[in-house]
């Protein structure tokens, strides 16, 4: 089945500085890769998503790079605030006759002001 | 749009009890799923119903959980008898096949079994 892995699963920077998560996946059929953004005690909410047809997406400081071949896609935040701070999740459909997603461990994002 | 509801929104019991989550999806959407969510094991899929019917429970972790989704607008998730072990948060999500894979989580329901 799908597995997604995600890195690093914690990253501190500077306000105003570049963050970048990575994700890789197995399953080549998949084609749709969310990534959600979830605050302390809040629900997971989608951010941006790519499908497989785009190799990259951009939403004002938020981007989204999908590479089909190497299996990995990627988030990049730039311009980075402390309202940013959050664990990030990507995740993969799962492929085949589902919608299911499988998302990756998670991101926890700490953005020093 | 008022978005997915969950009910009840916090939740404390004793272990051997009976506990029942409650979701509301979004009007429209055609898939539910479960999820839960804890420090150790992340966000795990439970289970999740396409048009009412019961696609995939793979993820349920045992014979005390149970989920039904008598209509399009109501699907519950049961635990008999809970134990400590089940204390997490647990999530409901919904999408549309129109808007494939687009899932949209509710607040969550925070179980605290003692």
């Amino acid at each position: 089945g799908e597995n997604v892995e995600q890195h690093p699963s914690t990253l501190s920077v500077q306000e105003g500085d570049s963050a970048v998560i990575k994700c890789t996946y197995s399953d080549s059929a998949s084609n749709y890769f969310p990534w959600y953004k979830q605050e302390l005690g809040k629900r997971p909410q989608l951010i941006i998503d790519i499908r497989s047809n785009v190799g990259e997406k951009k939403d004002q400081r938020i981007a989204v790079t999908l590479n089909k071949t190497a299996k990995h896609f990627s988030l990049h935040i730039t311009e980075t605030q402390p309202e940013d701070s959050a664990v990030y999740f990507c995740a993969a459909s799962s492929g085949g006759a589902t919608n299911k997603l499988i998302f990756g461990t998670g991101t926890l994002l700490a953005v020093q002001p | 749009d008022a978005g997915v509801i969950q009910s009840p929104r916090h939740e404390v019991t004793e272990m051997g009890q009976e506990v029942t989550l409650r979701c509301k999806p979004i009007s429209g959407h055609n898939s539910l799923f479960w999820y839960r969510q804890t420090m150790m094991r992340g966000l795990e899929l439970l289970i999740y119903f396409n048009n009412n019917v019961p696609i995939d429970d793979s993820g349920m972790p045992e014979d005390r959980f149970s989920a039904k989704m008598p209509n399009a607008s109501f699907s519950t998730l049961k635990i008999q008898p809970s134990e400590p072990r089940d204390s997490a948060v647990y999530f409901c999500a919904s999408s549309s096949d129109g808007l494939l894979y687009e899932q949209y989580f509710g607040p969550g329901t925070r179980l605290t079994v003692t």
